[in-house]
């Protein structure tokens, strides 16, 4: 079956470090590859993308690769500020009729001053 | 101009009542969806319509009932509440259904529904 599996949180950082939030995907076929963001008392965004194997999707400084060999897209921030703060979901579509759009349980960030 | 916008944002209601909330998008996508996000932010998707069609129908309670109008348009309506329904309930588009990953999908802002 399709699943995402994404480090448990809650992450807690201090403002200016680096930030990596693993996420491992389990997919039949050739899925495309997301990291969506939710910000509190909000919906989510879309923070990046990769629709295939070795594609980087970027977006204010985060940044993650798809990984087609170790099933991965790991989602990374050189430097972190408190208005990262936010739920971040790791996401898939396995790009099959039929399917929808598959959530990792979301890791918490929080960023402090 | 939003691009999904659901209504209510907020629902409190009792036990045994019946409700719907409201979905409407207007980026001209094909495919609308219903997803629950639980108490530990845990999202699954209930239901999608493909241009007015039910394609995808996951275990969900016969409760609930999602209604697609027009292909811009997809409100759930729940019947009978339990407390176990109180969730956020999020709303969503993309341009395709299944095949259509490659861009996306849309959510609205949530609707914090409680059952009390």
């Amino acid at each position: 079956g399709n699943s995402v599996t994404q480090m448990e949180g809650p992450v807690t950082l201090s403002e200016e470090a680096f930030l990596t939030i693993n996420c491992t995907y389990t997919a039949t076929g050739y899925p495309s590859l997301f990291w969506y963001v939710q910000y509190p008392g909000e919906g989510l965004q879309l923070l990046l993308k990769a629709t295939k194997a070795d594609d980087k999707g970027s977006n204010k400084g985060f940044e993650a690769t798809y990984r087609k060999e170790t099933t991965s897209f790991h989602l990374e921030k050189g430097s972190v500020q408190v208005s990262d703060s936010a739920v971040y979901f790791c996401a898939l579509t396995p790009n099959q009729a039929g399917t929808a759009l598959i959530f990792g349980k979301g890791t918490t960030l929080s960023v402090s001053s | 101009d939003t691009a999904v916008s659901q209504t209510p944002k907020y629902l409190v209601t009792q036990m045994g009542n019946d409700k719907s909330i409201k979905c409407e998008q207007n980026l001209g996508h094909d495919t609308m969806y219903w997803y629950k996000q639980d108490s530990k932010k845990f999202l699954k998707i209930m239901f999608s319509y493909n241009n007015k069609e039910l394609i995808i129908n996951e275990t969900v309670p016969n409760r609930f009932s999602p209604k697609s109008p027009d292909k811009a348009h997809l409100n759930l309506h729940i019947n009978s509440l339990e407390l176990g329904d109180s969730a956020v309930y999020f709303c969503a588009s993309s341009p395709a259904a299944g095949t259509g990953g490659g861009e996306g999908y849309t959510f609205g802002s949530g609707t914090r529904l409680t059952v009390v």
